[in-house]
């Protein structure tokens, strides 16, 4: 089992309907994670991050966590064309700033006018 | 968050040839960088960690002979791609952390090995 699954997608949304993007983990003394950003051609940018069971909300994006169920959510609600690009999970081997990141390989969301 | 640079943006070189990458924390101090490569429509691949004041620990399969890196003050981490050849053609992006475990990347560099 690979450490951080997601499913590639394409996933295609229809402007202003909400986007579900899922990750699962293996590790489950896992404690934080993050949810990247990345246009076609861009480093990723980090848009969210959750530590705790339960949701996160900032703006249009929803972080959900079940440690439980390892697995993680991000939602986005009104979503818009410019939403359009690379979503990475990610997950740290640690809570230390040296512990390397673990991620997932990506959903292409795709927006659609 | 925390702001990285990178450079070059860009850089185009011929096989055979050295090419150096530059990391920079710009408002924190890094004691330790993080080096990846992503090829086209694949997924990040981290290369190594760099670690300022001592040797880079290397990912399995990445050549530590020629991907030299050097964390030479806590705020620049260099990455020399040597002998470069057309397989090493790649996006190639840096990261750091400016507190927790949060880490934060730079723009990344495009190489292309002619």
């Amino acid at each position: 089992q690979k450490e951080v699954e997601q499913n590639s997608g394409p996933l295609s949304v229809p402007e202003g309907a909400i986007a579900s993007l899922n990750c699962t983990y293996s590790d489950r003394g896992s404690q934080s994670f993050f949810w990247y950003r990345q246009y076609s051609g861009k480093s990723p940018e980090l848009i969210m991050f959750i530590y705790s069971n339960g949701d996160k909300e900032d703006g249009r994006f929803t972080a959900q966590l079940n440690k439980a169920s390892q697995y993680v959510s991000l939602l986005i609600r009104d979503s818009q064309p410019s939403d359009s690009a690379t979503y990475l999970c990610a997950v740290p081997k640690g809570v230390n700033r040296d512990d390397k990141i673990i991620f997932g390989k990506g959903t292409r969301l795709h927006i659609l006018p | 968050g925390a702001v990285v640079s990178q450079h070059p943006s860009r850089v185009i070189c011929k096989s055979g040839t050295s090419v150096k990458i530059e990391c920079r924390s710009l408002d924190f101090q890094a004691t330790t960088m993080f080096w990846y490569r992503q090829f086209p429509k694949q997924s990040l691949m981290l290369m190594a960690t760099s670690n300022e004041g001592s040797k880079a620990t290397y990912e399995q399969g990445v050549e530590k002979d020629k991907f030299l890196i050097n964390h030479a003050s806590l705020t620049l981490s260099t990455l020399t791609v040597t002998s470069a050849h057309p397989e090493d053609s790649s996006f190639y992006i840096c990261s750091a952390s400016r507190s927790s475990n949060e880490q934060f990347f730079g723009p990344g560099t495009r190489l292309t090995v002619l």
